[in-house]
């Protein structure tokens, strides 16, 4: 079975500018979790969607802002990047909301 | 204020001796705890989980132990493996939000040397 994907894996963008992150999630699987992972430190959850309504929320400013779709997959937006949104963006689904998560490979940004 | 603390960054182990790592957290609603495996450039691999009304689960190598009244969880793995030199990450979360936020410690780099 193909497990959690995402797009892109890389992407070079500059301050100022608003990029799209995509998940697709395990099949089966309604839930889907953004995470942000900086160097030496642990994932941050960001948001998380259960059957297209979001479920939480983290700490992160109203420039992040995502949404599932009916196939379950996942889009994470950041509108008016700043430098400090260089990092690792990390999907995870599960099969409800509370469940173990499993994440994808993650989508490396940098923002100059 | 970090919620989940894993002390040490780095641990090396000799390869068939035991590998434990440490987790502590401070808020006692946590009722699930979760541990992860990253090797550079993947994402974080689940491993095992336990719940607070367990004090020990086993697969296989892992084990989990759990002393709510220290608030501390530790990973046992046995024996340890040059496959198993990776960041493991703990993570905990509670039930009655739903919410499935997991929160992370800051991880510790097991290397375990041949």
């Amino acid at each position: 079975d193909a497990g959690v994907t995402q797009s892109p894996t890389h992407l070079i963008k500059t301050r100022g500018q608003h990029v799209t992150l995509r998940c697709s999630p395990i099949s089966g699987h309604k839930s889907v979790s953004w995470y942000q992972q900086v160097l030496g430190q642990g994932p941050q959850f960001i948001f998380q969607y259960y059957e297209k309504e979001e479920r939480g929320r983290g700490n992160f400013p109203d420039r992040f802002s995502a949404r599932q779709f009916p196939n379950y997959s996942s889009e994470l937006n950041v509108n008016a990047l700043l430098l400090g949104d260089s990092a690792l963006y990390l999907c995870a689904s599960s099969p409800g909301s509370y469940n173990e998560q499993f994440f994808g490979p993650g989508t490396r940004l940098t923002v100059l | 204020d970090q919620q989940v603390k894993q002390n040490s960054p780095s641990l090396s182990v000799q390869e068939g001796r035991i590998s434990i790592l440490n987790c502590d957290y401070t808020n006692s609603m946590f009722d699930y705890f979760l541990w992860y495996k990253k090797y550079p450039a993947e994402g974080p691999t689940f491993l095992i989980s336990i719940s607070s009304i367990k004090d020990k689960n086993e697969d296989g190598r892992f084990t989990v132990f759990l002393n709510k009244s220290a608030k501390h969880l530790s990973l046992h793995i046995v024996p340890s493996q040059p496959g198993d030199s990776a960041v493991y990450f703990c993570a905990a979360t509670y039930g009655s939000s739903n919410t499935g936020k997991l929160i992370f410690g800051q991880g510790t780099t097991l290397q375990v040397k041949p």
